[in-house]
């Protein structure tokens, strides 16, 4: 019974592709978020949307596009895709978005840009 | 810049003794601090927080101590057991809507 779900688990692909990650959480949660965990193993946010609305846009190339259909979903649409990109990217959700509260997270997707 | 640091990158313990996982941020404006644990192939998952009002908070067998003067917080396990091997990471986040900032993580392993 997962809370926070991602596909696929594994992602591999050439450069100049377009992929997309899903996210799906059953928690009932108002904020969901992307994180990037580089080769270097910092998790940095990229963004979070609370009921469908973009909050964060941490300076990430506008070849991220996040997508949230409803609050229970946020997917992850990356186009041209550059070796980069390749990382570990985590899904999360917490209840209201603020700061000090549980998040919870997404196996991860790891992403292998060939 | 990185505002969390974890400087240790790994840690080994016996079973039963007591793990210590150090972490130091530079961001005076911080005042709610995390500790997330995972397992390999799995996200993260919460463990224990303090807000900056105090300076220990327990849970358990887990212990995470703030020193807000020297910006330096600890996590104690006590007694490790083999299960808690994990990486652990420290996170802290500011009031209203600043992200939340992670460190690069520890790996602690306890040796049976």
């Amino acid at each position: 019974d997962t809370a926070v779900s991602q596909t696929p688990k594994y992602l591999v692909t050439q450069m100049g592709n377009d992929k997309s990650i899903k996210c799906e959480q059953n928690l009932g949660h108002d904020t969901m978020y992307w994180y990037k965990q580089d080769s270097k193993k910092f998790l940095k946010i990229m963004f979070s949307y609370n009921n469908k609305e973009l909050i964060i846009n941490e300076t990430v190339p506008n070849r991220f596009s996040p997508k949230s259909p409803d609050k229970a979903h946020l997917n992850l649409h990356i186009n041209s895709l550059e070796l980069g990109d390749s990382a570990v990217y985590f899904c999360a959700s917490s209840q209201e978005g603020g700061w000090g509260e549980t998040q919870y997270f997404g196996p991860g997707t790891r992403l292998l840009v060939l | 810049d990185q505002q969390v640091k974890q400087n240790s990158p790994s840690l080994s313990v016996q079973e039963g003794r007591i793990s210590i996982l150090n972490c130091d941020y530079t961001n005076s404006m911080f005042d709610y601090f995390l500790w997330y644990k995972k397992y390999p192939a799995e996200g993260p998952t919460f463990l224990i927080s303090i807000s900056s009002i105090k300076d220990k908070n327990e849970d358990g067998r887990f212990t995470v101590f703030l020193n807000k003067s020297a910006k330096h917080l600890s996590l104690h396990i006590v007694p490790s057991q083999p299960g808690d091997s994990a990486v652990y990471f420290c996170a802290a986040s500011g009031s209203g809507n600043t992200p939340l900032v992670f460190g690069k993580g520890t790996r602690l392993s306890v040796i049976a």
